[in-house]
């Protein structure tokens, strides 16, 4: 089945500073691969996702890249503020998957004032 | 328009008991997805409901059983509960379009004794 690797499993930044958390899987035949914030307590919350015949994804201060060759893909948070610090978790999903997702472990992101 | 609800939201439970968690998802979806999350790790895919039928299932015991109802809400049921079985779990609706994005509900903590 597939597997999710998700590093780093923590970060810290300033606030301003740029975010970078990445993600790998195991199955080549993966073709979506949505991102969830988990803030303390609450349910996960879906903020960008991407399918596999687009590279790259942006919306507002968010952004992901997808690297099929590699198979890994990319979470990118620029302008970081204070209430962008959650949890983040990285998933992919077979084709046909009827989105049974396969999640990484997860990267507590702290932004600092 | 009601996101997914789940009850109850918090549960204490003695190992060998049997629990039924329930989840109504969003309106308008009609897949419902069942997820376990344990403390500090990403969510595990328990099953999925469709049309009243599990379609899909992970790597979880016959204990982990499930029910979809016709207006589309779903039951948990896991039978003699162990200490491991503590966790948060989380229900998901979604369409039955391949990768139509998951919408978590706030779970439930599931605590065993």
């Amino acid at each position: 089945g597939e597997n999710v690797e998700q590093h780093p499993s923590t970060l810290s930044v300033q606030e301003g500073d740029s975010a970078v958390i990445k993600c790998t899987y195991s199955d080549s035949a993966s073709n979506y691969f949505p991102w969830y914030k988990q803030e303390l307590g609450k349910r996960p919350q879906l903020i960008i996702d991407i399918r596999s015949n687009v590279g790259e994804k942006k919306d507002q201060r968010i952004a992901v890249t997808l690297n099929k060759t590699a198979k890994h893909f990319s979470l990118h948070i620029t302008e970081t503020q204070p209430e962008d610090s959650a949890v983040y978790f990285c998933a992919a999903s077979p084709p046909g998957g009827g989105n049974k997702l396969t999640f990484g472990t997860g990267t507590q992101l702290k932004v600092e004032l | 328009d009601a996101g997914v609800t789940q009850s109850p939201t918090h549960l204490i439970k003695t190992r060998g008991q049997q629990v039924t968690l329930r989840c109504s998802p969003k309106s308008g979806h009609d897949t419902v997805s069942w997820y376990q999350q344990a403390l500090g790790q990403g969510p595990q895919f328990i099953f999925q409901y469709y049309e009243e039928e599990e379609r899909q299932r992970g790597n979880f015991p016959d204990r982990f059983s499930g029910h979809q109802f016709p207006n589309y809400s779903s039951e948990l049921n896991v039978n003699a509960l162990l200490l491991g079985d503590s966790a948060l779990y989380l229900c998901a609706s979604s369409l039955a379009t391949a990768n139509s994005p998951l919408h978590f509900g706030n779970g439930t903590r599931l605590t065993v004794t």
